[in-house]
């Protein structure tokens, strides 16, 4: 069985400063691994996905996040934090080309000016 | 870009009562998938929907739920007798293929009193 451990369920940034979620997974097998968003009141937009190849993954909103086997951690950063990043940002995982996805808890970030 | 539509945003609901959550996948989509999230845990993988089957399901999609594909357009998740327990926020996803992403609705509030 999978599982997905996102270490703090709320993360407090100033405008401009470094965004660092973190992510560890548990898979018998080498997982697809994705970073959702939710914003207030909306359901789930994809930020970026890993499946096979390039380690590092580049994402919208200036978001990226880099597999490590070794470590099984799939971490999502943003050099520079900005208002409208306010929001709760979720990692899942899945089986290679697999069916369903399992979530971890969230972590909801503030943005502080 | 094309979106999951779910219907209603919020439903409420006597305890008891049967309910029909309603989600209208992106057109050219061919699995789908409903997940829920109680207030304050993980979102959880419910049921997932191909060729006109169910494809898999979770041990919380047990006899009081069902889910039909009756037009070809909409996607339904049906919750009889419900419960307490059964208020949480609900989630429809589609993708095109098993090697696409999925894409999420805004979600239904489903409130049991």
């Amino acid at each position: 069985a999978q599982s997905v451990t996102q270490l703090g369920s709320h993360v407090s940034v100033s405008e401009g400063a470094l965004v660092l979620l973190r992510c560890n997974y548990s898979s018998s097998v080498p997982p697809y691994l994705f970073w959702y968003v939710q914003y207030p009141n909306q359901g789930l937009q994809l930020l970026l996905k890993y499946t096979t190849g390039a380690t590092l993954v580049k994402g919208i909103n200036g978001f990226e996040a880099e597999f490590k086997k070794s470590e099984t951690s799939f971490h999502l950063t943003k050099p520079s934090a900005h208002m409208s990043d306010a929001a709760e940002y979720f990692c899942a995982v899945s089986e290679p080309a697999g069916n369903k996805l399992t979530f971890g808890g969230g972590t909801r970030v503030l943005v502080k000016p | 870009e094309p979106e999951v539509t779910q219907t209603p945003s919020h439903q409420v609901t006597q305890m008891g009562q049967e309910v029909i959550l309603r989600c209208v996948p992106i057109s050219n989509h061919l699995y789908f998938y409903w997940y829920r999230q109680i207030l304050g845990q993980k979102v959880e993988f419910l049921v997932s929907f191909y060729n006109n089957e169910i494809s898999e399901k979770s041990e919380i999609f047990d006899d009081q739920f069902s889910v039909e594909r009756p037009d070809g357009s909409n996607f339904t998740l049906k919750i009889r007798s419900t419960k307490l327990e059964d208020s949480a926020m609900y989630f429809c996803a589609s993708r095109i293929n098993i090697n696409q992403p999925q894409h999420f609705g805004d979600g239904t509030r489903l409130s049991i009193l």
